[in-house]
């Protein structure tokens, strides 16, 4: 079946640097790809949508110049997060639609000191 | 916006037994959708139901989909240690039908005791 992969699977990084994480689609195409946010033992947040060759739409309460989204091919999205501060810590899960659903990708698991 | 609660929150069982779980949301969805999320991974689709009033069996879980299209549940018969994990219900948001923007619920945790 259709796979997601994200990369890295975890990352530690200091206070006030950015991290990227990367979504990519491996088996198909795919226009939007999805970004979601989740804290330990709670539900997902959709964070932003990311579409292929145009900006992302960010849900109300995301910044979107802390989460910087490209997605600059049909298989690859990706997810900076400038300037990361503690709370920015967090299980960052991307995914992408194919015909019948929407397939998930591994998780990262990003800690900030 | 949109919320779906989900209950129960966590549920400690034997192997063998049955579970049930169910999501309830004040508006409607046209697509209830039941995944299962293991530690430190992402969530894996088990079950979509697309129409209300349906029922849909996946070995062995069973979801149904509510005939106001308000709520939907879940059954996992004749549990095993590897049912472990945390199950959402979700559903496209503002009722379309996209599978990208998803509203999940709280999610319940499953624990099986050999």
């Amino acid at each position: 079946g259709a796979v997601v992969s994200q990369h890295p699977s975890r990352v530690i990084c200091k206070s006030g640097t950015s991290v990227k994480i990367e979504c990519r689609s491996l088996d198909f195409q795919a226009t939007t790809m999805f970004w979601y946010r989740q804290f330990p033992k709670k539900s997902l947040m959709l964070m932003a949508t990311s579409n292929e060759g145009s900006k992302a739409t960010y849900e109300q309460g995301v910044e979107k110049d802390k989460f910087l989204i490209n997605h600059a091919s049909l298989t690859l999205s990706t997810l900076t997060v400038t300037s990361a501060h503690p709370e920015d810590s967090s299980f960052y899960i991307c995914s992408a639609t194919g015909y019948t659903e929407a397939f998930f990708g591994q998780g990262t698991r990003l800690t900030v000191v | 916006g949109q919320q779906l609660n989900q209950s129960p929150q966590s549920m400690f069982i034997q192997e063998g037994e049955d579970v049930s779980m169910n999501c309830t949301s004040s508006s409607i969805f046209n697509t209830w959708l039941w995944y299962k999320q293991d530690p430190g991974e992402g969530p894996v689709l088990l079950i979509a139901l697309y129409k209300a009033g349906e029922l849909t069996s996946n070995g062995r879980l069973t979801a149904q989909f509510g005939i106001t299209r308000k709520d939907s549940f879940l059954n996992i018969s004749a549990s095993i240690p590897s049912d472990v994990g945390i199950y959402f219900c979700a559903g496209p948001n503002a009722g379309g039908t996209s599978y990208g923007k998803l509203t999940f619920g709280q999610g319940t945790i499953l624990t099986v005791h050999p």
